[in-house]
């Protein structure tokens, strides 16, 4: 079966310093891969999704970068966090060239910046 | 712009009534419709989809869903509710426009309280 891992759980992190977090998808082969973003225990954003290794599509401008080094690894990354990052941001994936698949999401990483 | 609305912020209900958590939509083209749900500090879990064929979705949980083509809605619905079904409730669409990326347009969310 498929899981999806994605780590820290909490983060807290001083205005301007680094971020990076991790996802990790198990038991599958080429997924698309998503980190979406949710505010205030609401609706959530797409941020990124890729459908292949080096393969980045970005929907909002932002202070955020992702990558996708390896066919299973997504990663969230800022180089100067602002107050504005912080969020719930969950990382997803899906069937690859699958239309009408469902998405499958990670816990979540709860980052506060400070 | 292509959205979706969940009218309701907050759906209370007591255990064993049925319970009624309205979505409506505005996409362009035949869209893939889903529900999700979202207990606190979590990912949210998948609960139904609609592709094609039968209006009435069943899925996890006892939950099923109720596709309406000409008032562009996907209400999802249980007979009898539980108190374990309080959480937050997520409907999201897939657009025939994004193909096989599989975004998803989500709503704001609405939060079922079920009362003992």
């Amino acid at each position: 079966s498929q899981t999806i891992h994605q780590w820290p759980a909490t983060l807290v992190q001083p205005v301007g310093s680094p971020l990076s977090l991790e996802c990790t998808v198990e038991g599958t082969s080429n997924p698309n891969l998503y980190w979406y973003r949710q505010a205030a225990g609401r609706g959530l954003q797409l941020l990124f999704y890729s459908v292949g290794i080096g393969q980045i599509s970005s929907e909002v401008p932002q202070n955020l970068s992702a990558s996708r080094p390896q066919d299973r690894q997504f990663i969230l990354s800022s180089k100067k966090l602002l107050l504005s990052d912080s969020g719930f941001y969950l990382c997803a994936w899906s069937r690859l060239m699958t239309s009408g698949t469902e998405a499958f999401f990670g816990q979540g990483t709860r980052l506060t910046v400070v | 712009a292509q959205s979706v609305a969940q009218p309701e912020d907050q759906v209370n209900v007591a255990e064993g009534n049925p319970l009624t958590v309205k979505c409506t939509y505005s996409v362009s083209g035949n869209p893939y419709l889903f529900w999700y749900v979202q207990y606190p500090n979590r990912g949210l879990q998948f609960l139904l989809k609609y592709i094609t064929g039968d209006n009435l979705v069943k899925g996890s949980y006892g939950f099923e869903a109720e596709f309406n083509k000409s008032q562009t809605s996907f209400h999802l619905k249980k007979p009898s509710a539980l108190v374990s079904d309080s959480a937050l409730y997520f409907c999201a669409v897939s657009p025939p426009s994004y193909s096989n990326t599989g975004k998803l347009i989500f709503g704001q969310g609405t939060t079922l309280q079920v009362k003992p």
